[in-house]
């Protein structure tokens, strides 16, 4: 059975760090590309970053570019996303997705997310 | 703003037949497969069409995708209160970013 349990979440001041971490079970870590998706409050769906089951290729959505970098560490089947100089509007509960394969964008499982809020 | 657009919300009463659509572009549902998923509150998404058209192993064969040219369609057919969810879709974009729609809520009446 596929397992995603994120951590990591919390409250951060403006223009802080926080390093999110998803721990994965139940696949081949390194054969599947991976992605973080965000949900503010109240609000829909948003892609944050994706990378690939080696490792070797990342995306960013424009919104992170820059401030937020994803890494999967295959022996630990575990999926981070580091998150530097935190912005308000980065608040949002923060999903770990694995993809179903054969490429990026149709993520089959969801963990349950991890809270980030942003607030000074 | 999404990139993909939905219409905000639907309603249908039991047993009826409700569809969303699903609008984006030559970049995205027109080169990509459309993928659907189903939020109901305090939980994660969970996927109920990929491939455009396909059914993951025990989504109810009332739920059905479909697409053409650079819109999708998701229906729900026989309608069941427990269908009354926010439903997503969501493609991959040549420009290297997954997009998704803005959602759209439906109420079973």
């Amino acid at each position: 059975e596929v397992q995603l349990l994120e951590s990591g979440g919390g409250l951060v001041q403006p223009g802080g760090s926080l390093r999110l971490s998803c721990a994965a079970s139940g696949f081949t870590f390194s054969n599947f590309a991976k992605s973080w998706v965000r949900q503010a409050p109240g609000k829909g769906l948003e892609w944050v970053s994706s990378i690939s089951g080696s490792g070797f290729t990342r995306y960013y959505s424009d919104s992170v570019k820059g401030r937020f970098t994803i890494s999967g560490d295959d022996s630990k089947s575990t999926l981070f996303l580091q998150m530097n100089s935190l912005r308000v509007e980065d608040t949002a509960k923060y999903y770990c997705v694995k993809d179903l394969g054969g490429g990026y964008g149709s993520g089959d499982y969801w963990g349950q997310g991890t809270l980030v809020t942003v607030s000074s | 703003q999404s990139v993909l657009t939905q219409p905000p919300s639907t309603s249908g009463t039991p047993g009826q037949r409700v569809t969303i659509s699903c609008s984006g572009s030559s970049s995205n549902i027109g080169n990509h497969a459309v993928n659907w998923y189903q939020q109901f509150p305090g939980t994660a998404p969970k996927l109920l069409i990929y491939s455009s058209n396909q059914r993951p192993s025990g989504v109810p064969d009332r739920f059905s995708g479909s697409k053409s040219g650079t819109s999708a369609s998701l229906a729900i057919s026989g309608l069941q209160s427990e269908d009354e969810a926010v439903y997503y879709c969501a493609a991959w974009d040549d420009s290297l970013l997954w997009v998704f729609g803005g959602g759209t809520k439906v109420t079973v009446l």
